[in-house]
Order: C-alpha cells, then structure tokens, then sequence
C-alpha cells in the first residue's frame, strides 16, 4: 500500500509569488489534514477534509492560504501571495474514518520563501 | 486550548533504557499519541493510548494517566537507528479530529 505522498519535496521561491503544495493521500482514506512546521515550533495544525468536505479550517493563518480537495482525492494547499514568515515544512496526513485510528504523515514539502 | 511540554533533547546509551516524558493541559482529550521523526522523513506513528494505563508494543511502550495529564514513551534496549525526534500529539474530541503536537523530544542514542 503506497504512503502518503507529497509535491514538491522542497520549494524555494520569492516574497509574493504563489506556491502550491500537493497531497495524495492512502487510498481509502477520507480524512486528510495539513499541518505545518515552522523553524524551532511545533508541528501545528491547519486544517482536515474529511473527503471533500472542510470539517475544521481553524488552523489556516489566514485569507492567503487556500486549501482544495475535489473529488476527495487528492489535496492542494495554495499560498499565494507568500510571504516570508510562510517558510516551514508542511505536512499532509490522513486516516480512515470510524474507529480510533492513527494519521499516516507524508514526508512534508520544505518551503523556503527568500 | 491545548498545551503539550516534553524535553528538548536527551542522550542514551545504546542497549540501555529511556523515557520521554510528555504533559499535556487540553480543553478535550480523545487519546495521546506518540510519533518518531528521523530528520527530513514523515513522521511515523508509534503508539496510542486513550485509557489509563501502560501500552506495550515491542521494545516500545506508552504510559498515560488522563488524571495528571501525563504520558511516557519508553524505550528499552536502545539501538542507533533509535536516534530520532519523538513527538507526542493529543488528539480533541471526535475520533478524527486534529492533532496537537508538543515540539517533539530529540533522542541522541550514543556508543
């Protein structure tokens, strides 16, 4: 069974232009989170679908982000315009629904606003 | 809101054995779970506890007591490859709601 996948794995790009993140989650899956990372802080939370649906978007930092999932698939977290406090590892994960079960976290995209 | 403290960083020796401890003050509470992150890979998920007591996966186990807020990651016969961070992360209400993650404990495992 594949993981869970990201792209790009690093991003490097300047103040104002627009970046988007990609997630493809397990199969099945129909949660599906984005978390973020910023230097030296804890890995916070931004939001979860559960499949295409925003259940919870009170981590987003604000108007600049934009998260998608159509279809319920696969996820997009757009910024646009970046900024520099934006630079971080952002992470994607998911899990199935019902039951007590754990999230499954791809590797991250490490984004790098210059 | 959600609070979560564990150490920063701690060193072991290799073959001994160690504890990560993890404290949490949350609004809700609907488990506690432990990850292990080695540098630049996704972090995988070690353990779950949402009732008291002592869970025992191989060389790893995890303690909580929902009463004191408090969790331990234990690891026993360390090896090299142990070397890692290790996250604990208290989930809110709902069995698929968000994760809330402490800054994670960084494990130096030595010769």
């Amino acid at each position: 069974e594949a993981g869970v996948t990201q792209f790009p794995s690093h991003s490097v790009i300047e103040k104002g232009q627009t970046v988007t993140l990609r997630c493809d989650p397990i199969s099945g899956h129909d949660n599906l989170y984005w978390y973020r990372r910023v230097m030296g802080k804890e890995i916070k939370f931004l939001l979860h679908f559960v499949k295409e649906s925003k259940q919870d978007e009170s981590g987003m930092p604000n108007n600049r982000f934009l998260a998608e999932r159509t279809g319920g698939t696969y996820s997009t977290l757009k910024v646009q315009p970046a900024e520099l406090e934006d630079s971080g590892v952002y992470f994607c994960a998911s899990s199935r629904t019902g039951g007590n079960t754990e999230a499954f976290f791809g590797q991250g995209t490490r984004l790098t606003v210059v | 809101g959600q609070n979560i403290d564990q150490p920063t960083e701690m060193t072991a020796t290799e073959g001994a054995i160690v504890q990560i401890n993890c404290t949490y003050q949350t609004s809700g509470f609907n488990g506690l779970f432990w990850y292990q992150q080695h540098a630049g890979e996704a972090p995988t998920f070690l353990s779950y506890n949402v009732l008291d007591g002592l869970e025992e996966k191989g060389r790893f186990s995890s303690f909580l007591s929902r009463s004191k807020g408090y969790s331990y990651l234990l690891l026993k016969e360390l090896q090299m490859k142990d070397s890692a961070s290790y996250l604990c992360a208290v989930r809110s209400t709902g069995t698929a709601s968000k994760l809330t993650f402490g800054t994670g404990t960084r494990l130096q495992v030595t010769l």
